[in-house]
């Protein structure tokens, strides 16, 4: 079946550096999907990129899809302590005539102050 | 708040017992999941409904079942609980199953089994 992978599976980072999280797909994504969990709380959906190349932002945070769409990273400039929490990447796969995510195991950030 | 209601919030139980948790989706979604989220692991996806038809099954017990029932509310029952069954067990709702969907979790219910 397919698999998303996520790396790093912790980032330890001081209050202003950059952080980078990637993700890889076994198969080729229609999209990509990444959610953010805050401590003791649930996944929010972040962003969706579609298109091969594809590069997003969001104040400090740029989302990029790999060319070849299987591949994908989330990149934070200047993290803020409100940055903290786990990343999680996820690809739509088809089973019996709908879709369902499979999630990367995600990316835990903690940021010092 | 992303529309997505889950009951209990929290639910202490002893081995070997049943229990229900209870999921409303967000109004006009068709589309329920269920995860399951041990410590410091990520989301398992359980088993997803569709307008009130199972429609997909992953990394779900045979001791464990779900419905969705036709106002969309969705239950996930699991039996004969074992320790190792301790974790957090999110609900999500899309509006259908599309593979662009974007999936809406609740708040999620904790789940400790002594």
């Amino acid at each position: 079946g397919q698999q998303v992978m996520q790396i790093p599976q912790y980032q330890h980072v001081q209050e202003g550096e950059d952080f980078t999280t990637y993700c890889n797909s076994s198969t080729t994504l229609s999209n990509i999907q990444w959610y953010k969990q805050r401590p003791g709380g649930h996944p929010v959906f972040l962003i969706q990129l579609v298109k091969s190349g594809e590069v997003k932002k969001q104040k400090r945070l740029t989302f990029q899809f790999g060319e070849a769409k299987k591949n994908s990273s989330l990149h934070i400039t200047a993290t803020q302590t409100t940055d903290v929490g786990t990343y999680f990447c996820a690809g739509p796969y088809s089973g019996a005539g709908s879709y369902q995510l499979t999630f990367g195991k995600g990316t835990k950030l903690s940021v010092i102050p | 708040d992303s529309g997505v209601t889950q009951t209990p919030k929290h639910l202490i139980t002893a081995t070997g017992q049943r229990v229900t948790l209870r999921c409303s989706p967000r109004s006009g979604d068709l589309s329920v999941y269920w995860y399951q989220q041990s410590l410091d692991q990520g989301l398992q996806f359980l088993i997803q409904y569709y307008n009130g038809e199972e429609r997909a099954k992953g990394n779900i017990l045979e001791r464990f079942s779900a419905q969705q029932f036709p106002d969309l509310h969705s239950e996930l029952n699991l039996s004969s609980l074992e320790l190792g069954d301790s974790a957090l067990y999110f609900c999500a709702s899309s509006v259908i199953a599309g593979s662009t969907d974007t999936q809406y979790f609740g708040p999620g219910t904790r789940l400790t089994v002594l």
